[in-house]
């Protein structure tokens, strides 16, 4: 069965204090890995797509990294207005019709000035 | 651009009624998904549309559940015979397509209560 799990879920950091959050999954197959942020009270915003193992991404202070088993959304010096709740998802590949993503409960980040 | 819009945003309904959630997706997007997140849970893929294709039921939960896309634009959630356990936030996306290099773009969710 295709699944996906995060960890942990739940993260408090001082500001800049540096971290990483863990996205492990197990699919037949993978289209993509996405990472999405999630504020409260809204639909999720996209951040990345992975494709395949060795794969990184960066956008500002957030890093994305994929292997064949895991992600790990990295995190430097992250400011207050860096707390969300992060998403992971994976696509999985079906055969070339199937588009939903499989998500995993996300990890809540907090980060205290 | 105009985003994804859902409405209503919020909908207070007593157990039993029937309900309806509305999507209007980006437009040019041919892919339109819903999803339903409950509280502590996952967002749980309920349905799919992709162009004139038949739609992927494969996540609804039960029979109760239903939608529609019409003109391969807006599309509507229907709910029947509302329980309780139904409440949860209701969220749509549209991508361009169904590859994975088509990111999804969600809408801000209806957020359903059963009383």
């Amino acid at each position: 069965e295709d699944q996906v799990t995060q960890s942990p879920e739940a993260l408090r950091l001082q500001e800049g204090e540096s971290s990483s959050l863990n996205c492990s999954y197990t699919v037949s197959g993978l289209r993509g890995l996405f990472w999405y942020r999630q504020d409260p009270g809204k639909g999720p915003e996209f951040l990345f797509t992975l494709y395949s193992a060795g794969e990184e991404k960066e956008k500002e202070r957030l890093k994305a990294t994929l292997t064949k088993k895991e992600s790990f959304l990295h995190i430097t010096a992250p400011k207050p207005e860096d707390s969300a709740t992060y998403l992971c998802a994976v696509q999985a590949n079906y055969g070339g019709s199937q588009g939903n993503l499989i998500f995993g409960k996300g990890t809540k980040l907090s980060v205290k000035p | 651009g105009a985003g994804v819009s859902q409405s209503p945003s919020n909908k207070v309904t007593e157990k039993g009624k029937d309900v309806e959630l509305r999507c209007d997706p980006i437009s040019g997007h041919t892919a339109l998904y819903w999803y339903r997140q409950s509280l502590g849970q996952g967002l749980e893929f309920l349905i799919y549309f992709q162009g004139n294709s038949a739609p992927d039921k494969s996540g609804l939960p039960s029979d109760r559940f239903s939608a529609e896309r019409t003109g391969g634009s807006v599309s509507t959630l229907t709910i029947q015979r509302t329980q309780q356990e139904d409440s949860a936030v209701y969220l749509c996306a549209s991508s361009l397509g169904a590859a994975a290099y088509n990111e999804q773009f969600f809408g801000p969710g209806t957020r359903l209560t059963v009383l």
